[in-house]
Parts: structure tokens; C-alpha cells; sequence
């Protein structure tokens, strides 16, 4: 159960476009199509924004969206802007009926 | 409007017990898989166990099965973890999250506020 590989940390200016990547293995990622991300800002609760690979849950801004090549899946956060600055998280489900979350990337609205 | 709320946390010595627990309102408990998550201190996540809406489907991190058990009482709507053997690398802030998913486990779609776990001498 290795934890998915994340960048620590990207950075954008107001308006951008960033991507987030998250590679696994044939176990998870590769496999599965049950990736999942999450934003966390500071103190907060993680915030679910990505499931299944592509889809928002309801109340998500349409500009986050997810997708996934082979082992490796991401996120792509449109139009940035100030309150997107958190740490984000993506997430697999993995063989052997087990979870495994990427390390966390930081993001910083420049 | 879903709630999970965790209780239980505390500071424990090495090698001793805890048990958690997560009280859930706001949407039909037995329908749902459950979780829990930690996250350490200024770190990232880290999944720890499932339980299938009927307790029948369980699964463990590799790094704390044999030492954690994870159960749940439908009756109560409630959600528990039993740890055992506790080692400070189990320090860390617990989240019980509700599941998407009736028997399986992969989108955490609610979380509680989570209840801080502190294992040292």
C-alpha cells in the first residue's frame, strides 16, 4: 500500500489553468476507476471535489475536473482563483479492497 | 443536513488502547459504507479501515491491521474503531467519513471534524 505520488506543491496567478497530477500503479490508479480528490484548506475539513475519475459532486465548481491516462490521474483547477489556495489530495481505491491517498499537494495562488 | 461527529481521542501511552467513536445524523446510517482517515499533524492523509453497511466487508491499512478493529452498530447509527497496541506513529487527527458506496469503499463524500489521537509517554 504505497501512498499515489504527488507534486508538493504548484502555483498559478489569478485566472489560470494548473494541473495536479497523481500517479499509482496497476493496482490502483491503473486498474480502478475510483479516483477521487479532495481540497483541504488550513483547519478545515477535506472537501470532496472529483469521484470516479470525472465526476462533480453536486455544489462543485465547474472548474475543477479530473481524468486519468494509464497509472497516473489528475486535476485540473480552470479560471484560478484566491480561494482555491489549499492543499489537495487525490485518492485511489486499491487492490486487495484498501484505499490509498497521494501525499498532498499545495496549492498557491500567486 | 449529514453530520458525523467523532469522540474518544485522547493521549494514550505506548502500547496501550483507545477506542473511538462517530455518531452519524442526517441520512440512513445502515444504507452506507463507512470509513476512518487519519491525518497527522501538518501531513497528509492516510486511509486507515472500511466497513460494509452490514459489517460484512471490512478492510485495514496494512500499517495498523492486527492492532485496529473496526465495527458498527446500525441500531445506534454509529461507527467505532478499537485501537490497540497503540505506537506514537499513530498519533494523528481521526476522521470518520461516510462512503458513496453501500458495500465497498472509495469516495469519502462526508467527513466529521475529526478527534485528535496522541500516543507518547
Amino acid at each position: 500500500q504505497s501512498a499515489l505520488t504527488q507534486p508538493a506543491s504548484v502555483s498559478g496567478s489569478p485566472g489560470q489553468s494548473i494541473i495536479i497530477s497523481c500517479t499509482g500503479t496497476s493496482s490502483d490508479i491503473g486498474t480502478h476507476n475510483l479516483v477521487s480528490w479532495y481540497q483541504q484548506h488550513p483547519g478545515k475539513t477535506p472537501k470532496p471535489i472529483i469521484y470516479e475519475v470525472t465526476k462533480r459532486p453536486s455544489g462543485v465548481s465547474y472548474r475543477f475536473s479530473g481524468s486519468k491516462s494509464g497509472n497516473t490521474a489528475s486535476l485540473t483547477i480552470s479560471g484560478l482563483q484566491a480561494e482555491d489556495e489549499a492543499d489537495y489530495y487525490c485518492c485511489s481505491y486499491a487492490d486487495g479492497s484498501t484505499v490509498v491517498f497521494g501525499g498532498g499537494t499545495k496549492l498557491t495562488v500567486l | 443536513e449529514v453530520q458525523l461527529v467523532e469522540s474518544g481521542g485522547g493521549l494514550v501511552q505506548p502500547g496501550g488502547s483507545l477506542r473511538l467513536s462517530c455518531e452519524a445524523s442526517g441520512f440512513t446510517f445502515d444504507d452506507y459504507a463507512m470509513n476512518w482517515v487519519r491525518q497527522t499533524p501538518g501531513k497528509g492523509l492516510e486511509w486507515v479501515s472500511g466497513i460494509s453497511w452490514n459489517s460484512r466487508y471490512i478492510g485495514y491499512a496494512d500499517s495498523v491491521k492486527g492492532r485496529f478493529t473496526i465495527s458498527r452498530d446500525n441500531a445506534k447509527n454509529s461507527l467505532y474503531l478499537q485501537m490497540n497496541s497503540l505506537r506514537p506513529e499513530d498519533t494523528a487527527l481521526y476522521y470518520c467519513a461516510k462512503d458513496s458506496s453501500s458495500s465497498s469503499w472509495h469516495f469519502l463524500d462526508c467527513w466529521g471534524q475529526g478527534t485528535l489521537v496522541t500516543v507518547s509517554s
